[in-house]
């Protein structure tokens, strides 16, 4: 069963333009979530994060929109750079229980 | 917010050497802490638990004895990856509960065993 799904499993952008990257979740006991980058070759980096008790979080071009009651997570890009063209994955976990949870991962290419 | 600070970002040792990987809370007692692997290709998996001033709790297929995890204080965690092999390759990451104002992870750590 899968708890956290990232159904867009690539996306293609234009430099300048927005991106939205999104992640579904199933279980109501996730209270913290997060974005994470990676390249080929590499290990994933940290994005941003949010918890359960804000519904927006914002840092720089990237802005985490939390939507409780559709268990919905969204990541915005703006404005997309080249740099920006890698996986991203979301995860999410629990208060109660510690164990993250992995989207698998949508490959976002922005195009010059 | 609960920050948790985890050093080094990357490191990179010789085969046979161990490596230690720290974990700070620094505004807030992290009452426990859990160890992620990510394999190649494949999510984060949970390592271990670890309470302060306990033993850790291992998840099945995790050598203890390879991977050391230390929570001696409330504020500070570490995973000593001993006589390391290229296979222990790999994007460790910690998280850090308080139990009660939330959780919070930290940055990872990309270790290369050469």
């Amino acid at each position: 069963d899968q708890q956290v799904k990232q159904n867009s499993p690539s996306l293609s952008v234009q430099e300048g333009r927005i991106s939205i990257l999104n992640c579904d979740y199933t279980n109501s006991m996730f209270d913290y979530f997060l974005w994470y980058k990676k390249y080929p070759a590499e290990g994933p980096t940290f994005l941003i994060s949010i918890s359960s008790i804000k519904d927006k979080n914002e840092d720089g071009r990237f802005t985490v929109f939390l939507n409780k009651s559709a268990k919905h997570l969204s990541l915005h890009i703006v404005p997309s750079q080249p740099g920006d063209s890698a996986v991203y994955f979301c995860l999410t976990g629990g208060t109660s229980y510690g164990k993250l949870t992995f989207g698998q991962g949508t490959i976002l290419t922005v195009h010059p | 917010g609960a920050v948790v600070s985890q050093h080094p970002s990357r490191v990179i040792c010789k085969s046979g050497t161990s490596v230690k990987i720290e974990c700070r809370s620094l505004d807030f007692q992290a009452t426990t802490m859990f160890w992620y692997r990510q394999f190649p290709k494949q999510s984060l998996m949970l390592m271990a638990t670890s309470n302060e001033g306990s033993k850790a709790t291992y998840e099945q297929g995790v050598e203890k004895d390879k991977f050391l995890i230390n929570h001696a204080s409330l504020t500070l965690s570490t995973l000593t990856v001993t006589s390391a092999h290229p296979e222990d390759s790999s994007f460790y990451i910690c998280s850090a509960s308080t139990g009660g104002i939330g959780y919070t992870f930290g940055s990872g750590t990309r270790l290369t065993v050469v």
